[in-house]
């Protein structure tokens, strides 16, 4: 989608390894979100960011941790990946928290 | 806990009819609702939100109600297209909080 980008787009990864995966926006937003969306569960919330080294947890936070160092970027690390994370990632922007969202193409990572 | 259903997860209507679907949510008072739909293997995309005070929103052939007493909203698209075929979303939403979502509903309109 314009102004979002998600890398990698695929990532094939084995358990106990660390992983990071990157959401780069040129939108300038101030909130950025990361969801896992799995078959039976829809999308869920991960982590959001409200600015620069803001943060917080969402619904399902455990396992993950995130950094924003910049506007543009934020990060999403999978300390010890589980195959219980295999899940496509996707990163979403808002300008408030009152408006629309615009997500990312999404990052499909397999666990093995 | 906060508690969105979405009426069926599929939804089969021929081209030219209109395509209902629903969202309920429980639980929570949210101060907007938002749709989007979702196409296999990409983001979701942002069609309409609706605020608590408005009962109805309308865009092109896109209809969404709000009702706060039923705790309820319903997405009509008119005249529907088989590119109308796609995995629709809600989010009834709190303000200041991030977006929760519905499972989805996957509508498949044939020809």
């Amino acid at each position: 989608d314009a102004g979002i980008t998600q890398s990698p787009r695929h990532k094939v990864t084995e358990t106990g390894t660390p992983v990071t995966l990157r959401c780069h926006q040129t939108e300038n937003h101030r909130y950025m979100y990361w969801y896992r969306q799995d078959p039976g569960h829809g999308l869920r919330l991960i982590h959001y960011s409200y600015g620069v080294k803001d943060t917080d947890k969402g619904e399902v936070s455990d396992g993950y941790s995130v950094s924003r160092s910049k506007t543009e970027d934020f990060l999403l690390t999978l300390e010890s990946a589980t195959s219980s994370q295999t899940s496509v990632y996707f990163c979403a922007i808002s300008e408030g928290q009152g408006g629309g969202y615009t997500f990312g193409s999404g990052t499909r990572l397999t666990v093995v | 806990s906060q508690k969105i259903e979405q009426n069926s997860e599929a939804l089969n209507i021929q081209e030219g009819k209109t395509a209902t679907l629903t969202c309920n949510y429980t639980n929570y008072s949210p101060a907007y609702l938002q749709w989007y739909r979702q196409d296999p293997g990409r983001g979701p995309v942002f069609l309409l939100l609706i605020r608590e005070n408005e009962k109805e929103k309308r865009k092109e052939r896109l209809k969404v109600t709000f009702d706060t007493t039923l705790k309820q909203s319903l997405f009509h698209i008119t005249a529907s297209q088989p590119a109308d075929s796609a995995t629709y979303l809600c989010a009834p939403n709190q303000a200041g909080t991030a977006l929760i979502f519905g499972k989805g509903t996957t509508l498949s309109v044939s020809s």
